[in-house]
């Protein structure tokens, strides 16, 4: 049974750097079926992709967020980590953690992605 | 970037289908998967790929897909599928997902 596992401070102070990990049991952030990915949820704007990791460290970025957002892997860890730096007020979010699958289809045509595997969330606050 | 539109919530008695739509012009070249998010628990994958269910997932549990709608399809919906329901497509623009803003399922 896969799980993930957000862990990190729940507080951040303005203008620093939001720091989260996710630690991995059950499957092995090392395998190359799956992307590693960070989500994000605040009640104004719903749920907002961050940015996934392949396991070779390979990294896509929410292009909103690409000049602030650094996703790193640790394969001898079995973890995941989020890098948020110069938050403000508008970074207080839940933040997951999850197992993002991406590939084309059979036709090679159209790009097949989901996230089956979710954490529990880490609800983190930019206090000014 | 594209966006994809869902109505804040849906209402259903129990025992009936409920349909909950995702709009967008450009789903029609694209698959969309849906979450199911119960209050205070992180997003479930009960769609992937327009129409899979993941294993667990009961039957009563459909996607479907028509021109730039998608479609959830809940048959003899029950209490227990009382949640929020968010869509995702993949913009291959720019190479990102896109989220619908969810839709509030009521079960009356």
């Amino acid at each position: 049974q896969v799980q993930l596992q957000e862990s990190g401070p729940g507080l951040v102070k303005s203008s620093g750097t939001l720091s989260l990990t996710c630690i991995v049991s059950g499957d092995s952030v090392s395998s190359g079926t799956y992307y590693w990915t960070w989500i994000r949820q605040t009640p104004g704007k719903g749920l907002e992709w961050i940015g996934r990791v392949s396991h070779s460290g390979r990294h896509n970025y929410n292009s909103s967020l690409k000049t602030r957002a650094t996703i790193s892997i640790d394969t001898s860890k079995n973890h995941f980590s989020l890098s948020l730096t110069s938050v403000t007020a508008a970074d207080t979010a839940i933040y997951y953690c999850a197992r993002g699958l991406g590939k084309y289809d059979s036709g090679g045509y159209y790009y097949v992605y989901y996230l089956d595997q979710w954490g529990q969330g880490t609800l983190v606050t930019v206090s000014s | 970037s594209f966006e994809v539109t869902q109505l804040p919530s849906v209402s259903v008695s129990p025992g009936q289908t409920a349909s909950i739509t995702c709009s967008g012009n450009k789903l029609g070249d694209m698959y969309t998967c849906w979450y199911q998010q119960k209050p205070g628990q992180s997003p479930m994958l009960v769609i992937y790929q327009d129409n899979i269910r993941p294993s667990g997932i009961p039957e009563r549990f459909s996607g479907s897909t028509s021109g730039h709608t998608a479609t959830l399809t809940i048959s003899d919906t029950q209490a227990v599928d009382e949640a929020d329901y968010f869509c995702q497509g993949w913009d291959s623009s720019t190479g990102e997902p896109v989220f619908g803003g969810g839709t509030k399922l009521t079960v009356l």
